[in-house]
């Protein structure tokens, strides 16, 4: 079974900064796809942003961005101008390509500081 | 659309009790899940689905059973519920197609004394 990894189990940033959760996973495919969820205390699980593994390109959605790596199995995330609403839990999550089993990592608490 | 709902939200049981946790979703999704997450140790497959009719076992599947008997809905049961369940319950859904992320219902709480 794939494993997903978040070595920092919690960060803190300071407001309008720019922080970086890291994320490494460990698998035998080619051919994969890669996500990041928002759990905010109110407990739902928020899709943040996703990237095919056959795509070279790193995906954006707003001031969320990825660093794809996938030689080195690593699926960081950056939050940029962060704001108090990112505080939360972010899991990073790994999808098979057939049969649609994904795969959680433990998860990053993060602060943001006013 | 509601998305994914689950019954209840939360729950107090004690030892040796069963129950029932119940998924629905209105999106047409083929695949359904329920996990349960526990502090540090992120979210764990119990059991999923591919079909209607269809499950199998995930990571943590011992002490729980599923049913699928309808498209729209997962069931998740626990015949004799034990403290080392006590956790927070997801179910989720997703699309065949490439790409297809999750979603999430609210979460139930279920707590074994």
């Amino acid at each position: 079974a794939q494993t997903v990894t978040q070595s920092q189990p919690e960060m803190s940033v300071q407001e309008a900064e720019t922080v970086t959760l890291s994320c490494t996973y460990d698998t035998s495919e080619s051919d994969y796809y890669l996500f990041w969820y928002k759990q905010p205390p109110s407990r739902q699980m928020i899709l943040v942003i996703r990237q095919e593994a056959y795509k070279q390109q790193n995906a954006t959605e707003n001031r969320f961005s990825v660093n794809f790596q996938k030689a080195a199995k690593s699926f960081s995330l950056k939050i940029s101008d962060s704001q108090l609403g990112d505080a939360a839990m972010y899991f990073c999550a790994y999808r098979t390509y057939n049969f649609n089993k994904f795969y959680f990592g433990s998860g990053t608490k993060l602060n943001v500081k006013p | 659309n509601a998305g994914v709902t689950q019954t209840p939200k939360f729950r107090v049981l004690k030892t040796g009790q069963s129950m029932t946790l119940l998924c629905a979703q209105d999106m047409n999704h083929e695949y359904m899940y329920w996990y349960r997450q526990d502090p540090g140790m992120g979210l764990r497959l119990i059991h999923y689905s591919v079909g209607e009719g269809t499950t199998a076992k995930g990571e943590v599947p011992d002490g729980y059973n599923v049913s699928r008997l309808k498209k729209q809905n997962f069931l998740l049961g626990l015949e004799s519920a034990a403290p080392s369940q006590t956790s927070v319950y997801f179910c989720a859904s997703s699309y065949q197609g490439l790409a297809g992320g999750l979603n999430f219902g609210p979460g139930t709480r279920l707590t074994v004394l």
